[in-house]
């Protein structure tokens, strides 16, 4: 059972904005630790989208901004297009016990 | 170019054991952390164990405390999981990545196409 918890599912149009949610605790993101984003099409393995809360690794458009507040953090796909619709995950480091890497929960983008 | 390949995957018992390898292209084995993270079918990621550039420190999820063993052999280029006393639950994908961040700041950056370890009678 994760620790962060990220919505099931979101939608949208072509060329539309949504907004993914990942949210925490105080033993984690609000502790404070980083969060960084993955993207996952069917089928293949993740791709870093975003680390460091808000930095995109070189090669990913400036479409996808991450940003992190409290005990939550949130990744923006802007101009949304087909190629977007993919599973993504948020992760981070928990400190509770002896301390883990945690993922989110992960959310289904539909185009 | 960065490559991670896993092998090692296959149909194991309950009870029984595997070893997982990585092997690691593209920038010098000796320079980063790496991780191995599952994912079971049509579930999420779960991250398993992470080692330092040097092996001097590892950390485990606790689901795999004391069943599992990262290493890595920096002469071959290599990233290991031994994996014993497997429980149905270890069934998944399995990957390693490269992580450029310490542990519990860091993220992964480059990884593998994964290999499928299933564990039924």
């Amino acid at each position: 059972q994760s620790v962060l918890t990220q919505p099931p599912s979101v939608s949208g149009a072509p060329g539309q904005t949504v907004t993914l949610s990942c949210t925490g605790s105080t033993s984690n993101i609000g502790a404070p630790y980083d969060v960084h984003w993955y993207q996952q099409r069917p089928g293949t393995a993740p791709k870093l989208l975003i680390y460091g809360n808000v930095n995109r690794p070189s090669g990913v458009p400036d479409r996808f901004s991450g940003s992190k507040s409290g005990t939550s953090a949130s990744l923006a796909i802007s101009g949304l297009q087909a190629d977007d619709e993919a599973d993504y995950y948020c992760q981070s480091y928990d400190n509770r016990l002896s301390g883990s890497r945690v993922f989110g929960t992960g959310t289904r983008v539909t185009v | 170019e960065v490559q991670l390949v896993e092998s090692g995957g296959n149909l194991v018992q309950p009870g029984g054991s595997l070893r997982l390898s990585c092997l690691i292209s593209g920038f010098p084995s000796n320079a980063y952390s790496m991780v191995w993270v599952r994912q079971a079918p049509g579930k999420g990621l779960d991250w398993i164990s992470y080692i330092d550039a040097h092996s001097i420190t590892m950390y485990y999820a606790d689901s795999v405390k004391g069943r599992f063993t990262i290493s890595r052999d920096n002469a071959k280029n290599s990233l290991y999981l031994e994996m014993t006393s497997l429980r149905p639950e270890d069934t998944g994908v399995y990957y390693c990545a490269r992580d450029p961040g310490g542990f519990s700041s860091g993220w992964s950056d480059y990884w593998g196409q994964g290999t499928l370890v299933t564990v039924s009678s």
